[in-house]
């Protein structure tokens, strides 16, 4: 496609109910990243793939959180048993190559667990 | 670690004028350095980035940003404002050998002034 297209928007989750976040990359982008932006601060990465790989998930805060890429297009980010602080944009970018400036960002999916 | 530091939170500035946006980095070597634009609801717009070259770099919508290695500093300018430009802007780092991370600052919310 044209951009990077993340869905749903916008979800409200019940604390403890779990989440699928999805991301649709470019067309033939290599690289998928998942940021994750908190209410008033600059995003923060949480975990990279290079095609159907996941090469870094350093910064996935919890055992709760997954992300995969099966077929190195799509990816899904599932957050289990959902808390207050998982309350964030999620935002997901692409990249034609494994470097970092040829990210694509997308309008990011709003989380909010209440 | 390294870290990005954007010591004003909000900017206002009439427009027409002139706009200087701050950013300072920690980190021992010349990373890759960036700046976002981040609208509401929306994702993140690379305005400009800095691999190496010429300390002055050249970016959309007439914003220009200017590396100072001894001030591991990367500001961000714009000559004359327009009301369109009232957004949040991120300045990033992504040191080469973290891959493909960029660290963000917090962010600095412009507003503009008719």
């Amino acid at each position: 496609g044209a951009g990077v297209s993340q869905s749903p928007r916008y979800k409200v989750a019940k604390r403890g109910q779990d989440v699928a976040l999805r991301c649709d990359p470019i067309s033939g982008h290599v690289s998928l990243f998942w940021y994750q932006q908190a209410l008033g601060q600059g995003p923060e990465f949480l975990t990279y793939f290079q095609n159907e790989a996941q090469l870094d998930k350093s910064g996935l805060p919890s055992d709760r959180f997954f992300a995969e890429r099966p077929e190195g297009s799509v990816s899904t980010l599932k957050i289990q048993r959902t808390q207050q602080e998982d309350s964030a944009v999620y935002l997901c970018a692409s990249s034609p190559t494994g470097q970092a400036y040829g990210y694509t960002f997308g309008s990011g999916t709003r989380l909010t667990v209440v | 670690a390294q870290s990005v530091t954007q010591p004003d939170i909000h900017i206002t500035v009439s427009e027409g004028a002139s706009l200087e946006l701050r950013c300072n980095y920690s980190y021992g070597a010349t990373p890759y350095l960036f700046w976002y634009v981040q609208s509401p609801g929306q994702g993140l717009q690379l305005l400009l980035k800095y691999f190496s070259g010429d300390t002055l770099v050249q970016g959309i919508k007439g914003f220009e940003a200017e590396f100072k290695r001894s001030q591991s500093s990367f500001n961000l300018r714009k000559p004359s404002v327009h009301w369109s430009d009232a957004a949040e802007y991120f300045c990033a780092v992504g040191p080469p050998e973290y891959g493909n991370k960029l660290v963000f600052g917090a962010g600095t919310i412009l507003r503009v002034k008719s």
